[in-house]
């Protein structure tokens, strides 16, 4: 059974850091990985999508890595702005599904302090 | 707006009602998905449509919870006999299906509480 770990659980930075969070998978034959973020009692928007032969995506400050062999992929935010904060979830999909069904990390919870 | 829309937003129901819930995906996207989401936690999958067949179910999805996308479009949710530990969000969710575009949009959410 595929299980995601992020870590930290919640980090707290000022505003102009550059900051990496964590994700680690057990299971590396993966379709994807994708990391999305929540901001509190709303839905979820993907930020960035890797294809299992992928090594890494770019979206402005934000740039996601894969090393499938050992399971873990970070998310490297750069010159963190307080409407980062956020809650930032990292989730893999099956190669069977073609990327669907996903299983979510429990997130980090990320505070940029103006 | 042309993002997935999910209605209700919330919904608070006494314990042993009934509730369903409606999901509008983004137009062009032939799968359609349903998560449920508890504080704290990320969301973990119920159910996946592929236009009207639904293809796979889990084990969270017990005989009180039924989804449809009757014409590959919309679909409901519908929790029957609701207990106190279904209080959560349920989240859609919707993508093209195709292998290079497969990024998952989802809604905003229906909220559940169950008293």
């Amino acid at each position: 059974k595929q299980e995601v770990t992020q870590i930290p659980a919640a980090l707290s930075v000022p505003e102009g850091e550059n900051l990496v969070l964590n994700c680690s998978f057990t299971d590396s034959a993966i379709y994807n990985l994708q990391w999305f973020r929540q901001d509190p009692g709303k839905g979820l928007t993907s930020l960035l999508l890797i294809q299992s032969s992928q090594r890494e995506q770019t979206s402005g400050r934000l740039n996601a890595s894969l090393d499938k062999s050992s399971g873990r992929s970070t998310l490297y935010i750069a010159a963190s702005q307080p409407g980062d904060s956020a809650t930032y979830l990292c989730a893999v999909s099956p190669p069977e599904t073609s990327g669907s069904r996903l299983t979510f990390g429990e997130g980090t919870q990320l505070t940029v302090n103006p | 707006d042309t993002g997935v829309s999910q209605d209700p937003r919330h919904k608070i129901t006494k314990r042993g009602q009934n509730v369903t819930f409606r999901c509008d995906p983004i137009s062009e996207h032939n799968r359609l998905y349903w998560y449920r989401q508890t504080l704290g936690q990320g969301p973990e999958f119920l159910t996946y449509f592929q236009n009207e067949a639904q293809l796979e179910k889990s084990r969270l999805l017990s005989d009180r919870f039924s989804a449809e996308r009757p014409k590959g479009s919309f679909s409901t949710l519908e929790i029957q006999r609701t207990e106190q530990g279904d209080s959560a969000m349920y989240l859609c969710a919707s993508s093209p299906g195709t292998a290079r575009k497969n990024t998952i949009y989802f809604g905003e959410g229906s909220w559940l509480t169950v008293v």
